[in-house]
């Protein structure tokens, strides 16, 4: 089945110590998201890759950065966490070529910071 | 300033009856709203959704209905069903745009 996969589900970090989680698709989507959930609130995206093309939104800390080597790959790099960056991360795929779509989440990684 | 709001953050429904989640949003751009179901330890799931040109839009059990002039769509799911309890978010975008306003979520449990 085509999909959106996360790895690793579970992450643990110590304060400080850069850390990279992973998102892969097989869905062929050209636009990657990561969003980034704390606990009872809702998604907030903190960029997007359409194509090769990077998307920053205005409030996402300089502390995250992505990386998209190819179509099927994208990285969120936090280079040194600290204990409000403890939250889920999704990462989600689109096909916004095709008019209106939805986006495609993975099972996220749960970050915790120690 | 949060965009799109889920009011209640929790709902329970008996089995069989019908379940009522709300949302409402502020940006009267938005043209493009959908409904993700999500389950502990999962993604969210694309449930549903609805262009602004439509009022209503049913898929089986789910149906979902949009009111432009109050900016507040609804999702129906009837009957209500054990395996319906999660959480369910309401999101909106503008065509050609990449980002997803999403809500903060309502918890549902059907009680059987």
């Amino acid at each position: 089945d085509a999909m959106v996969i996360q790895n690793p589900r579970y992450q643990v970090t110590q304060f400080g110590k850069p850390v990279t989680l992973s998102c892969s698709q097989t869905l062929n989507h050209n636009v990657m998201y990561w969003y980034q959930q704390k606990s009872s609130q809702a998604p907030k995206l903190l960029f997007h890759y359409y194509d090769k093309d990077f998307n920053n939104e205005a409030d996402t800390p300089d502390n995250f950065q992505s990386r998209r080597p190819n179509t099927s790959f994208c990285f969120l790099d936090i280079r040194s966490p600290g204990l409000g960056d403890a939250a889920m991360y999704l990462c989600a795929t689109s096909s916004p070529h095709r008019g209106s779509q939805p986006q495609h989440f993975g099972d996220g990684t749960r970050l915790s910071i120690l | 300033d949060q965009q799109v709001k889920q009011n209640s953050p929790s709902l329970s429904v008996q089995e069989g009856r019908i379940s009522i989640l709300n949302c409402d949003y502020t940006n009267s751009m938005f043209d493009y709203f959908l409904w993700y179901k999500k389950y502990p330890a999962e993604g969210p799931t694309f449930l549903i959704s609805i262009s602004s040109i439509k009022d209503k839009n049913e898929d089986g059990r789910f149906t979902v209905f949009l009111n432009k002039s109050a900016k507040h769509l609804s999702l129906h799911i009837v009957p209500s069903q054990p395996g319906d309890s999660a959480v369910y978010f309401c999101a909106a975008t503008l065509t050609g745009a990449n980002n997803l306003f999403f809500g903060t979520g309502t918890r549902l449990t059907v009680i059987p």
